[in-house]
This record gives C-alpha cells, structure tokens and sequence, in this order.
C-alpha cells in the first residue's frame, strides 16, 4: 500500500454538485496539505494542518472546504465549483518539521463542466 | 511576492548524455531545497534534497548544486535514461515553515 493515498483518481462533476476528495496517509506524519497544479503553472498550495489544526490557508475561496478529522485523513469538500477549477489536486504529508520532505498521492484529476 | 521558477520549461537529452536542470529563488530565507520528479499520471517524487548550510550534494546518478550567492539551484543527471523522463520541479522552504513552496516545471525528455 502506498504512502499517500487519495480517492477519487478521477472526478468529473457539474457546477451545482457536491463532492469529496479523500486523503489518507501511512506514514505517521503529523502534517497534510492540499495542492492543486493546473498546466503550466507551479503547484499551488491551498491548505495546511498540522496536528489536525489549520495552518494555513492560501486564500483559497470557500467552494473549497477542508476537513482534517485526525492527521491521518484529510478531505477536500467542493461545493459550486467552477470550470476554471479544473486541475490536479494533490494530497502530501510530511513530518510537520521544517526541512523534511513531502510525500505526495497520485492525486485526483477534476473536471467541472 | 517570493518565488521559485525554472530557467527552461523543456530539455531534450539523448540517452547516456548528462542532464542539467535549473532553478532560480528569490527568497533569500530559504534554507531548504528539494528537487522532485513526476511522471505522467503520477504525483511528485522525491529525488534529493539540500541544505542552505551545504553546496552540494550527491545521490545515486543525481547532484545537486546549491549557490546561495545568486540563488541558483541545478539538478544533475548523470547518464540519462528513458526512465528519467518526466518533469522536474524544485521546491524550497523557509526555516520558519515546513510548507514547500514549487517552481513551473522543467520537462525532460531523453531520447534514444
């Protein structure tokens, strides 16, 4: 099993639903993070927790949600997305400590049309 | 704001040559650095990593090069193969963070 797992791989939803990207880590670190990489454009990141508490938020607009039950599980709850929101969005984890790598997931291609 | 980038969005190599890769910053706080790999359908891979204390370091068929003077940072590959193309991004943060923060975006390409 990998060490940074996300659900779906692939979504494609409409401007009005509801969805969930899940996360999950193996590897018993403390931190998780939400990216989205569009084409051509240096991954961005959106959220932060450590220790389950946010950390930061990159001023992200609120049709995106995060959810952090424990610091193995981290969610991303989208609600009227729009086109321009389709991306990549990529889960990573990390030790929470500064100079330690990101493990990243495989990531879930989105598609809002 | 601080950013990292990319000299070059695509490098074409041809097998068993050296790859040279680039990066700029321009925060000068940064004390951490990462280079990462992604293929296609996959998310980023840690390749190396390097410390603001260090100037280089090596791993396996890898090398990179920290000059904190103009803030540059490169990715060696030594003897380049099918399997290293992917796209490269290098990341840094500050002390005072653990978040990365990620330039464009290099593509390799090797070529038989």
């Amino acid at each position: 099993e990998t060490g940074v797992t996300q659900t779906p791989r692939h979504l494609v939803m409409g401007m009005t639903n509801k969805k969930s990207l899940k996360c999950e880590q193996h590897l018993g670190h403390n931190a998780m993070y939400w990216y989205k990489q569009s084409a051509k454009k240096p991954l961005e990141l959106m959220f932060v927790y450590n220790f389950k508490e946010q950390t930061e938020n990159n001023s992200v607009p609120s049709r995106f949600s995060p959810e952090c039950p424990n610091s193995s599980h981290l969610f991303l709850h989208l609600h009227t997305l729009q086109p321009e929101d389709s991306a990549l969005y990529l889960c990573a984890s990390s030790l929470g400590q500064p100079n330690t790598e990101a493990f990243f997931g495989q990531g879930t291609r989105l598609t809002v049309v | 704001g601080e950013s990292v980038g990319l000299h070059l969005p695509t490098l074409s190599v041809q097998e068993g040559d050296n790859s040279i890769i680039n990066c700029a910053y321009s925060n000068s706080a940064s004390d951490y650095f990462i280079w990462y790999k992604q293929e296609s359908g996959k998310g980023p891979q840690f390749i190396i990593d390097i410390r603001s204390n260090m100037d280089k370091r090596q791993g396996q068929r890898v090398t990179v090069l920290l000059n904190k003077t103009v803030k540059h940072l490169s990715l060696q590959i030594a003897a380049t193969q099918p399997g290293d193309s992917a796209v490269y991004f290098c990341a840094e943060n500050e002390n005072s963070g653990y978040a990365l923060n990620f330039g464009k975006g290099t593509s390799l390409l090797v070529t038989p």
